[in-house]
Parts: C-alpha cells; sequence; structure tokens
C-alpha cells in the first residue's frame, strides 16, 4: 500500500520568507502526487500535482513542488509567503489503485 | 455555482439518532466519494462510488450507509449515531477514478457533532 509522510505537523514562516513543507511517499508502482490546501471551514483545494510529467510542477498561488524518485520526495515550495497562505496543507500519493493523504501541516504566517 | 455542495454544513444532533447529509456535484464526473477528516484532520476515504456503484468501500461500521441515486449525487445516511462519529465530512468528486492521476474536487464539509 501506498503511504505518505508530512514531516512537521506545524510550520510557522514570517511573511516574505520561504515556504518550505516536505513530504516523503512510499510506493511500489510509480506514483501521482498531489498537494492540497484547506483553508479554514473550507474543503480541500487542489494547489498542484505530479503525473509523470516533468519533475518540477508548478501550482497555484506561486507555488512548486519537485518529484525527486532518488529522495522518495514532493517537497512544496514557496518563494515569498503571504499572510494569506495561512491554511493546512496535505500531500497524498496514488498508486496501485490506492490513494493516501498525509497528517497534514499547518503552515502559520507572522507579520 | 459551487461544483461540489454538500448540505447542512454544520449539524448537532443528540447520540442515537439517525442523519443525512446530501451532496451534489454540477461538473459532470463520474466518481463520488465521502470522507472523514477528525480532530487530528487526518483525512480517511470511506466510500467512492462510479456512475452509482460501489467501487471502494473502506472499513466503516455498517452504521454507515451511501446512497447514490444518480451519478450527480451521493448521500450518506448514518444510524445510531455515537459520539465518536464527531467529524468533518467531506464529499468529493473526479472525472474518473483518482487511481489514473484524476483531480478530486471536495467540497466544503460538514461539521457534524454527536452530544
Amino acid at each position: 500500500a501506498q503511504s505518505v509522510t508530512q514531516l512537521g505537523s506545524h510550520v510557522s514562516v514570517s511573511e516574505g520568507a520561504l515556504v518550505l513543507l516536505r513530504c516523503n511517499y512510499s510506493s511500489s508502482v510509480p506514483p501521482y502526487l498531489f498537494w492540497y490546501v484547506q483553508y479554514p471551514n473550507q474543503g480541500l483545494q487542489l494547489l498542484l500535482k505530479y503525473t509523470s510529467a516533468a519533475t518540477l510542477v508548478k501550482g497555484i498561488n506561486g507555488f512548486e513542488a519537485e518529484f525527486k524518485k532518488s529522495e522518495t520526495s514532493f517537497h512544496l515550495t514557496k518563494p515569498s509567503a503571504h499572510m494569506s497562505d495561512a491554511a493546512e496543507y496535505f500531500c497524498a500519493v496514488v498508486g496501485n489503485n490506492d490513494m493516501r493523504f498525509g497528517a497534514g501541516t499547518r503552515l502559520t504566517v507572522k507579520p | 455555482d459551487t461544483a461540489v455542495s454538500q448540505t447542512p454544513k454544520y449539524l448537532v444532533t443528540q447520540m442515537g439518532n439517525d442523519k443525512s447529509i446530501k451532496c451534489e456535484q454540477n461538473l459532470g464526473h463520474d466518481t463520488m466519494y465521502w470522507y472523514k477528516q477528525d480532530s487530528k484532520k487526518f483525512l480517511k476515504i470511506m466510500f467512492s462510488y462510479n456512475n452509482k456503484e460501489l467501487i471502494i468501500n473502506e472499513t466503516v461500521p455498517n452504521r454507515f450507509s451511501p446512497k447514490s441515486p444518480d451519478k450527480a449525487h451521493l448521500n450518506l445516511h448514518i444510524n445510531s449515531l455515537e459520539l465518536g462519529d464527531s467529524a468533518v465530512y467531506f464529499c468529493a468528486s473526479s472525472q474518473k477514478d483518482s487511481f489514473s492521476g484524476n483531480t478530486i474536487y471536495f467540497g466544503e464539509g460538514s461539521w457534524l457533532t454527536v452530544v
């Protein structure tokens, strides 16, 4: 079965600082990988996804993620955090007719 | 237009009651899902339907029964509610099943509190 680990349940950055949210996966087949964002009291919204095309994936709101097979990672980054980025972020892995979400990372942005 | 809409958004009910959550998607998708998010934000799939047919039924109590009258609707009925059922329930849909890398579109959630 697939699995995904998000390192750090809570990440805090200052406004304008680099955002780095970590995601490592385990999959017995080439995976599809997703990042979703959940704003308070809302559903999950797709940020970006990797489906075996380019390894560097650009998403909405200035986020991007790089698929690194050798490291089994799919970390999410944004060069400069905005206050509006404060939310819960979920990494997900799909493979072998199975989809798993990570436990989520709460991003706090300090003024 | 809301792509995946679910009602009610908030529901407070007593133990032992039976309740339903309704879901509709207007995206023309073939596959619909119910997810449960617990108080620690852990998200777990409960059911998946493809064209009104059940394709995923994770280990959930049989007090939970999904019903799909057509491919645009997937309702969740819960019998004999227990305190542990308190959670946020998300309805979702995708073009085909999520295993081909299709994006899942989520509703805004239904906050269920059992007292």
